[in-house]
């Protein structure tokens, strides 16, 4: 079937370190792969984005590259901040059909000054 | 542009007492989607909507119905509400139809059942 697997959390560093936070698919066909943001007592929004192999999603220095060799879509910041503490998501939508999301269990990040 | 809009933001329910769920979107999205977060558990998808008058099941639809009678409505209706049902509830919508579009999400709802 069709999954997402994230690293387990929580991850605790402190500003201006480097994150990385992994993520794994298993997918049928071709996904779109997507990292989604949720701030406490928020919904979730939108990170970044990817629809094709080899394709860099940007944000806010936040990057991922879908990497169909590795079914991997890691999300890497080179420098964080106290406000980017929150929960990350890692999610595939198939092609087609409902557009419906599969999403990872999340990655909580808590950013100390 | 208020996006998409959940009420209430917070509910506590007696088991076996019944609720709605309210969603609307202003973007004239086609798709709308319903998810339930549970600690540590990511999003499971309960209902999903690709436009109005169809609807159908996602992951988890045990113990919800839906309704999507308009573009811009989708209520989640818990019927006999049991502690399982405990969590926080996310509406979400998209352009759909090959858009390539991300879905965007409300603020959700935290719902108790005692």
């Amino acid at each position: 079937g069709n999954s997402v697997t994230q690293m387990e959390g929580p991850v605790t560093l402190s500003e201006e370190a480097f994150l990385t936070i992994n993520c794994t698919y298993t997918a049928t066909g071709y996904p779109s792969l997507f990292w989604y943001v949720q701030y406490p007592g928020e919904g979730l929004q939108l990170l970044l984005k990817a629809t094709k192999a080899d394709d860099k999603g940007s944000n806010k220095g936040f990057e991922a590259t879908y990497r169909k060799e590795t079914t991997s879509f890691h999300l890497e910041k080179g420098s964080v901040q106290v406000s980017d503490s929150a929960v990350y998501f890692c999610a595939l939508r198939l092609q087609g059909g409902s557009e419906k999301l599969v999403f990872g269990k999340g990655t909580k990040l808590t950013v100390n000054p | 542009n208020a996006g998409v809009t959940q009420t209430p933001k917070f509910r506590i329910l007696k088991i076996g007492q019944s609720m709605t769920l309210q969603c609307a979107q202003d973007m004239n999205h086609n798709y709308m989607y319903w998810y339930r977060q549970d600690p540590g558990m990511g999003l499971k998808l309960i209902y999903y909507s690709v436009g109005a008058g169809i609807t159908d099941k996602g992951e988890v639809p045990n113990g919800y119905n839906v309704s999507r009678s308009t573009t811009e409505d989708f209520p989640l209706r818990l019927e006999l509400a049991a502690p399982s049902q405990t969590s926080v509830y996310f509406c979400a919508s998209s352009l759909g139809t090959f858009s390539n579009q991300p879905q965007h999400f409300g603020d959700g709802t935290r719902l108790s059942i005692l």
